[in-house]
């Protein structure tokens, strides 16, 4: 099974910061890996799709990074309306789970 | 533009069974794997198992084996999934996810469907 760890599970930060989430995966997914945003009592959205290609419509302040093991999801300049629960997602190997623990992200 | 409707809420006994739905419209159905998708309360995303529309084959994660089927009708452009033996760990929202071009880049979501098993 391919298991997923996220850091940190949630964080508190300022309007305008740098936001960095990291996902790690227990074995070698290449870059298959998707981030998903998950705002409250909505389903997720799609933002990050093969570790680095934003998803159309996605706002430039969101990137990702990373192949292999690590990844690292941004958000270059924090906005209230980033507000919400963060979630990679390998599909390397479905069939052993898929989704990382989620990163809680709130407006310090 | 691409949908997916969900069926309404459901409560059930424990020992019953649900079966959620999945409209699909705005695309050709049967391009487009559709993948369910599990969130108790408060907890994270469970991928639960994956239809091909067009030629009905599944997967499903190991967990759900034997206690989850999914199919889909072509005619409706409609994609289910029934849950047998509920128990109340069982009470979440469940959601359909439009597979991108079979990478399981899953780019389009129902609204969701909160299953509550009490007794």
């Amino acid at each position: 099974d391919i298991q997923m760890t996220q850091s940190p599970s949630s964080l508190s930060a300022s309007v305008g910061d740098r936001v960095t989430i990291t996902c790690q995966a227990s074995q070698d997914i290449s870059n298959y890996l998707n981030w998903y945003q998950q705002k409250p009592g909505k389903a997720p959205k799609l933002l990050i799709y093969d570790a680095s290609n934003l998803e159309t419509g996605v706002p430039s302040r969101f990137s990702g990074s990373g192949s292999g093991t690590d990844f690292t999801f941004a958000i270059s300049s924090l906005q209230p309306e980033d507000i919400a629960t963060y979630y990679c997602q390998q599909y390397d190997n479905l069939l052993s789970g898929g989704f990382g623990p989620g990163t809680k992200v709130d407006i310090k | 533009q691409v949908q997916l409707v969900q069926s309404g809420a459901e409560v059930k006994k424990p020992g019953a069974s649900v079966k959620v739905s999945c409209k699909a419209s705005g695309y050709t159905f049967t391009n487009y794997y559709m993948h369910w998708v599990r969130q108790a309360p408060g907890q994270g995303l469970e991928w639960m198992g994956i239809i091909n529309p067009s030629g009905s084959s599944t997967s499903y994660a190991q967990k759900f084996q034997g206690r989850v089927t999914m199919t889909r009708d072509t005619f409706t452009s409609t994609v289910y999934m029934e849950m047998s033996s509920l128990r109340s760990e069982d009470t979440a929202v469940y959601y359909c996810a439009r597979d991108r071009s079979s990478t399981s880049i899953l780019d389009y979501w129902g609204q969701g469907t909160l299953v509550t098993v009490s007794s």
